[in-house]
């Protein structure tokens, strides 16, 4: 299906453990972003990037890894996921820049 | 940091007001956006408007923008029940690059 799908829809996971999260999109869009979102925060920038193999911080991206090989596919490694990394997560992509971004439905994560 | 905050953070209506929601933000910016969320999903692009811009239209939606006070406002006329939903304000900074900034969300209640 056309689109940006993310995946999985729900994770729950300990202290400690390393996650993934998906992100894919078929419009061959060269901007791709992750956000997180919580409670009194709004949405914060985790990670984005502009084209493969090009990877920048946002405002949060401690605890954080990221990776683009393809123009699809940006995931997201936790690498040590703590309680504080709970939240939804929302991958976003852009044709050019800052102009309109077009979000996934998220991955809402617990870290137990 | 969040260069965009709504006001009000929520806000309940009867079906067939208006629903006015405004924005404000701190540095100078290319263009402003506004999306919208629903329940449990991600976020929708609603509009655009450019730094060079002072008002702008689509279907029930209207938004204004004033550079000089730094500040914007998103007009839903008529509103109905399906409008129920968070609104974000984003900008795309002069200084902060491609980037989008995201503020906290008003979170718009319409009843029947």
């Amino acid at each position: 299906d056309a689109g940006i799908t993310q995946s999985p829809r729900y994770k729950i996971t300990e202290t400690g453990r390393q996650v993934t999260l998906m992100c894919h999109q078929t419009w061959s869009h060269s901007y791709m972003f992750w956000y997180r979102q919580d409670l009194g925060h709004g949405l914060r920038l985790i990670y984005y990037s502009a084209a493969a193999d090009i990877t920048d911080k946002g405002e949060v991206p401690d605890g954080y890894v990221v990776s683009r090989s393809k123009t699809e596919n940006f995931p997201l490694t936790l690498e040590s996921a703590t309680r504080s990394q709970t939240s939804v997560y929302f991958c976003a992509s852009s044709p050019s820049g800052a102009n309109i971004q077009y979000f996934g439905a998220g991955t809402r994560l617990s870290v137990l | 940091s969040q260069q965009g905050e709504e006001d009000p953070q929520a806000l309940s209506i009867q079906e067939g007001e208006n629903a006015t929601m405004n924005c404000s933000y701190k540095t100078s910016i290319n263009n402003l956006q506004w999306y919208r969320q629903n329940s449990g999903r991600g976020l929708v692009h609603l509009i655009l408007i450019r730094s060079n811009e002072r008002e702008k239209h689509s279907g029930r939606l209207r938004v204004t923008l004033d550079t000089s006070k730094k500040s914007s406002s998103l007009l839903i006329t008529a509103s109905r029940a399906a409008d129920t939903a968070s609104y974000f304000c984003a900008t795309e900074n002069k200084a902060a690059g491609n980037k989008l900034t995201f503020g906290g969300g008003t979170r718009v209640l319409v009843k029947p």
